[in-house]
């Protein structure tokens, strides 16, 4: 069975700092893909940054990088330059098995970290 | 915007009925899944189709059912609703051509309130 832990429930930072949200992960899978996403309060699921469980560099996509060691089963997401609509839900999710066509299964998601931008 | 919609957005309904939540996944998509969140169990999979087939379950009940059409849009359908099925239910949707390309892409919701 897989599992998504997330430690921080909630989180207040100044803005314009870096933030790091923890995520650690369980899986016997040797293949899987690990995925941050981000709700707002209006409630919509906004798809983040995707790391591959083989992939060789840690994955980024403009502010968002995935701090990823295979090692320690981690893939923390590190915002840069925090800004006031950072401010939301992050789940860190995570989907395995071996992927045989045709989609994949659900994603397995941890409790959510709440972040708070303040000015 | 993801380009997966859903309707309705709010719901509102009493202990014993039947709704049908409605998905349209993102243009080209084959992969439609069906998530539920709730306050005490958080966010959960429930089923998954591709290319109008049942491809895999999660933590479905057996009150609630599914089904994609050959136009690739998906119902939920949610059978004498008890007062624990209230929830926020998402669809998601995925290209489905290979592990790396396939993230899953959320709808907005539907919120649903059983009284």
């Amino acid at each position: 069975a897989q599992k998504i832990t997330q430690t921080q429930p909630g989180m207040f930072v100044q803005e314009k700092e870096a933030v790091t949200l923890d995520c650690t992960y369980d899986t016997s899978d040797p293949s899987y893909g690990l995925f941050w996403y981000k709700q707002p309060s209006s409630g919509e699921m906004i798809f983040l940054i995707y790391q591959g469980s083989y992939d060789q560099q840690n994955a980024t996509e403009g502010r968002y990088s995935l701090n990823f060691q295979k090692a320690r089963k981690s893939a923390n997401l590190v915002i840069s330059a925090s800004q006031l609509g950072d401010s939301a839900m992050y789940f860190c999710a995570m989907r395995g098995g071996t992927y045989s066509g045709g989609g994949a299964d659900g994603l397995t998601f941890g409790k959510g970290t709440h972040l708070i931008i303040q000015p | 915007d993801s380009g997966v919609t859903q309707t309705p957005k709010h719901l509102i309904t009493a202990t014993g009925q039947r709704v049908t939540l409605r998905c349209s996944p993102r243009s080209g998509d084959l992969s439609v899944y069906w998530y539920q969140q709730s306050l005490d169990q958080g966010l959960q999979f429930l089923i998954q189709y591709y290319n109008g087939e049942e491809r895999a379950k999660g933590n479905i009940l057996e009150r609630f059912s599914a089904q994609q059409f050959p136009d690739l849009h998906s119902e939920l359908n949610l059978s004498s609703l008890e007062l624990g099925d209230s929830a926020l239910y998402f669809c998601a949707s995925s290209v489905a051509t290979g592990p790396s390309t396939d993230t899953q892409y959320f709808g907005p919701g539907t919120r649903l309130t059983v009284l």
